[in-house]
């Protein structure tokens, strides 16, 4: 099997910068995916393939990933942030999708 | 803009088989190179992918639920289905079908997801 690695919480208040990790041993060689899930909606997807942005995500959300290592960083995060976020990828094999455990992120 | 719309029980008894439907809108489900896959949320926990089955025909599924699982298509209808026998109270979620282009030989960002549904198991 295969795990992706997130805390369980983070907390920052309005303004600051929020960094959400996400530890896995494929990442080396695999994207990481970024979506961010608020009470009662299906997620969204706000970071592909490492640090690629859709349309219509602000731009306050960046991703990097290095090693082992991807983290989701939301630059001066605003209350409307405060959601869940799940980072996704697969294996080394690229056959197992694999979501992280989800990190709730307060804004106050 | 393609939409997803999941379908089905809402309630299904300990045992029996869950059937989902996902219809797809404003795209087909048999063009372009598209996983279309199924991933489950049971109340306050986190997200796990159930499988998909590519544009081709071909299915992957989590070894988890590899022997529970079926992944279906049916393109004159435009939908793909889910199939999970011998449901347990530990398969109570909310269960969103989505879809996903390619990256290269493997699957990519799932970046369309239907509204879920939630099914409970209970008799």
């Amino acid at each position: 099997s295969y795990e992706l690695t997130q805390p369980p919480s983070v907390s920052v208040s309005p303004g600051q910068t929020a960094r959400i990790t996400c530890s896995g041993d494929a990442l080396p060689k695999k994207y990481a995916y970024w979506y961010q899930q608020k009470s009662g909606q299906a997620p969204v997807l706000v970071i592909y393939e490492d640090s690629k942005r859709p349309s219509g995500i602000p731009e306050r959300f960046s991703g990097s990933s290095s090693g082992t290592m991807a983290t989701l960083t939301i630059s001066g995060a605003q209350v409307e942030d405060e959601a869940d976020y799940y980072c996704y990828s697969t294996d080394s094999s690229g056959n197992l999708v694999v979501f992280g455990g989800g990190t709730k992120l307060t804004v106050l | 803009q393609v939409q997803l719309q999941e379908s089905g029980p809402g309630l299904v008894k300990p045992s029996e088989t869950l059937s989902l439907t996902c219809t797809v809108s404003g795209g087909s489900v048999s063009s372009g190179s598209y996983y279309w896959s199924w991933i489950r949320q049971p109340p306050g926990k986190g997200l796990e992918w159930i499988g998909y089955i590519y544009y081709s025909g071909s299915t992957n599924y989590n070894p988890s639920l590899k022997s529970r699982v079926t992944i279906s298509v049916d393109t004159s209808k435009n939908q793909f289905s889910l199939k999970l026998s011998s449901v347990t109270a530990a398969d109570t979620a909310v269960y969103y079908c989505a879809r996903a282009p390619p990256h290269g030989d493997y699957v990519g960002a799932f970046d369309i997801w239907g509204q879920g549904t939630m099914v409970t198991v209970s008799s």
